[in-house]
């Protein structure tokens, strides 16, 4: 166990409808971090939450929104929804940036595949 | 730009035999930091083994080990003594050392480990 939570595991929604994905972090990790993997593809980094303020922003549609709140946990807002949305989508939450703490690994949670009809 | 290259979509091994997974990397930061993560068919992501830029040692952590050749830029896997369970994808990743921690992946190895 990672000690990182996501719900929901499993969401089948239709095009154009909007799903929000949640993430609460390891105990104390300052740091989230959303992925997405789609069929039989790498992750592909979509944004970086550091403390609530945004850190780094990678591929991440503008129908895609983020946003971490005062108690750390994170949302994925997923909105106007297309078939190539669906995807393993993935949080992952380390400590301090900079890798001041250990190796930097980030902790992975189990992942909110989403399926789009 | 930073880009992490892994060119086998697919390996066969024997139980009990030895593997490696390769990984290349390229990067014009000094500091950096690259990781190995399994991903077995249930999905979760689970992390392996790290290798600091300025490590002098190869990394290693039980039956896993990282054949980390600088100069090369490449940071192959060693997995020894395979088990049926290490059947999985295995994806190799490096951190940017500056501001973010985030970590780039490669595209991943599929390992299937036969009997």
């Amino acid at each position: 166990d990672s000690g990182v939570t996501q719900t929901p595991k499993h969401l089948i929604t239709a095009t154009g409808q909007r799903v929000t994905l949640r993430c609460s972090p390891r105990s104390g990790d300052l740091s989230v971090y959303w992925y997405q993997q789609s069929l039989d593809q790498g992750l592909q980094f979509l944004i970086q939450y550091y403390n609530g303020e945004e850190r780094a922003k990678g591929n991440i549609l503008e129908r895609f929104s983020a946003q971490q709140f005062p108690d750390l946990h994170s949302e994925l807002n997923l909105s106007s929804l297309e078939l190539g949305d669906s995807a393993l989508y993935f949080c992952a939450s380390s400590g301090d940036v900079g890798g001041t703490e250990g190796t930097g690994e980030l902790f992975f949670g189990e992942g909110s595949r989403l399926t789009v009809l | 730009a930073q880009k992490i290259t892994q060119t086998q979509p697919g390996m066969f091994v024997q139980e009990k035999e030895a593997v490696t997974l390769d990984c290349t990397y390229d990067t014009s930061d000094p500091s950096y930091g690259l990781f190995w993560y399994k991903q077995p068919s249930s999905g979760e992501m689970i992390f392996l083994i790290y290798q600091g830029s300025y490590d002098q040692q190869n990394a290693t952590e039980g039956r896993y080990s990282l054949n980390f050749q600088k100069a090369r830029k490449s940071a192959n896997l060693v997995i020894s003594a395979s088990q049926l369970g290490d059947s999985a994808m295995y994806f190799c990743a490096m951190r940017e050392p500056y501001n973010t921690d985030k970590l780039i992946f490669g595209t991943g190895t599929r390992l299937q480990v036969f009997p």
